[in-house]
């Protein structure tokens, strides 16, 4: 079945320590996205992907960064983890073809809390 | 800038009644995509219900339906027959018709009472 998958669900760490935040789809979308969302809180865009090798900075800022080495997986890296990063992370993907509505399929989150 | 604003932080509706949430955006753009997106407890969010702001006609879908208004720029969400299900977090979002960058309203959240 096709879906979009984000590992771990929850993750509690240590501060500075250096974390991955896994996201894969096989619904063969070339874009992918990372938002991140604060308890009760809108969702903000920190990264996105048109396709491989093509990452861009989302509308907030973020001490993430990304990777798209393959066409079903983005995952996102902190170096160096702060409570700062304390938050939910949403991965989502989509069609590449802007004809389409748009729509965004979004993963189950993970929930980083960094001590 | 695109930018999504939802006014009413939280709604609460006893089952089986209707209930509607607003949205309203600021855009330049004349063709452009609005959503409301449903973000249940558990956290996965789905895609309610969409509008192409070209078409006139309002959507529908099921029980969901939308008041689109767009020279007020304004998309709002009923909610008919409300059922438990429903209690979840709510977000408009607009997309510009030349891309797929969703940006989203601070959020609703429903809360539907036995």
């Amino acid at each position: 079945e096709a879906d979009i998958y984000q590992t771990p669900r929850y993750l509690v760490i240590g501060t500075g320590k250096k974390i991955t935040l896994e996201c894969s789809q096989t619904m063969g979308h070339d874009k992918m996205y990372w938002y991140q969302q604060d308890p009760g809180m809108e969702l903000h865009l920190i990264h996105y992907s048109y396709g491989v090798n093509s990452t861009e900075k989302g509308d907030l800022s973020s001490e993430s960064t990304v990777s798209r080495i393959r066409t079903e997986h983005f995952p996102l890296t902190l170096e160096s983890a702060r409570p700062s990063h304390t938050s939910q992370y949403l991965c989502a993907s989509s069609e590449l073809d802007t004809s389409s509505y748009n729509e965004q399929f979004f993963g189950p989150g993970t929930r980083l809390t960094v001590l | 800038a695109q930018t999504v604003t939802q006014s009413q932080p939280e709604m609460s509706v006893q089952e089986a009644e209707t209930v509607t949430l607003s949205c309203t955006y600021d855009t330049s753009e004349n063709n452009y995509y609005l959503f409301w997106y449903k973000q249940p407890p558990s956290r996965q969010m789905i895609l309610v219900i969409r509008q192409e702001a070209y078409k006139q006609q309002n959507a529908t879908e099921n029980r969901f339906s939308v008041n689109f208004q767009k020279a007020a720029k304004s998309f709002s969400l009923k909610i008919s027959d409300s059922q438990l299900g429903d209690t979840a977090m709510y977000f408009c979002a607009f997309s510009k018709a030349a891309g797929n960058k969703l940006t989203f309203g601070g959020g609703t959240r429903v809360l539907v009472k036995p």
